[in-house]
């Protein structure tokens, strides 16, 4: 079971816009550490999308962004395509362990 | 341009060893936190283990006692000694550059990835 929660999947159609949340604890999240998004294509290693909860690395499309409140996070994507199709996992940090813990990630299908 | 190169994989029998190895190019090994990720079949992201430049270590519960992270600093080589494997070692190996600054932690290049099958 991951430390943080994630819904296991999330759909919408081509264009619309669709939240990905992500769930943590007074420990992690709470505790002011930053959150990051990765997306997961089958075959391929995960692609850093969202750094310290709201920047976008260079080339990752400002269609994708995050927010942080509490001890929550969300991942939105606007504009849906069809290569957005993937497995989403968000990441951070918690105070009584000694490495990054991640989501337990979310496929997202595009209609 | 970073790259990250990940050799090593393969089918191992149970209680058997394995080295995996992550050749870097376009950063130190040496001055940066490397980290390994895997990925079981049809499971999410699992942190394994980090080494901080200055050459602290530090294992998820899953494989300490096992599994080795260590470094040559000579050829900007990442490795994982990984011993007494069991099948739910079974999964792809990634190794990634972590960035840590303050409340910041994430892992920003990533290698191809190495599958490990452990089975009899």
């Amino acid at each position: 079971q991951s430390v943080l929660t994630q819904p296991p999947s999330v759909s919408g159609a081509p264009g619309q816009r669709v939240t990905i949340s992500c769930t943590g604890a007074r420990s992690n999240i709470g505790a002011g550490y930053d959150v990051q998004w990765y997306q997961k294509l089958p075959g391929t290693a995960p692609k850093l999308l969202i750094y310290t909860n709201t920047n976008r690395p260079s080339g990752v499309p400002d269609r994708f962004s995050g927010s942080k409140s509490g001890t929550s996070a969300s991942l939105a994507i606007t504009g849906l395509q069809a290569e957005d199709e993937a497995d989403y996992y968000c990441q951070s940090y918690d105070s009584s362990l000694t490495g990054v813990i991640f989501g337990g990630g979310t496929k997202l299908a595009v209609l | 341009e970073v790259q990250l190169v990940e050799s090593g994989g393969g089918l191992m029998q149970p209680g058997g060893s394995l080295r995996l190895s992550c050749a870097a190019s376009g950063l130190s090994v040496s001055s940066n936190y490397m980290t390994w990720v895997r990925q079981a079949p049809g499971k999410g992201l699992e942190w394994i283990a980090t080494l901080y430049g200055g050459g602290n270590t530090y294992y998820a519960g899953s494989v300490r006692g096992r599994f080795t992270i260590s470094r040559d600093n000579s050829k900007n080589t990442l490795y994982l000694h990984m011993k007494s494997l069991r099948a739910e070692d079974t999964a792809v190996y990634y190794c990634a550059r972590e960035v840590k600054l303050g409340a910041t932690a994430y892992l920003d290049y990533w290698g191809q990835g190495s599958l490990v099958t452990v089975s009899s």
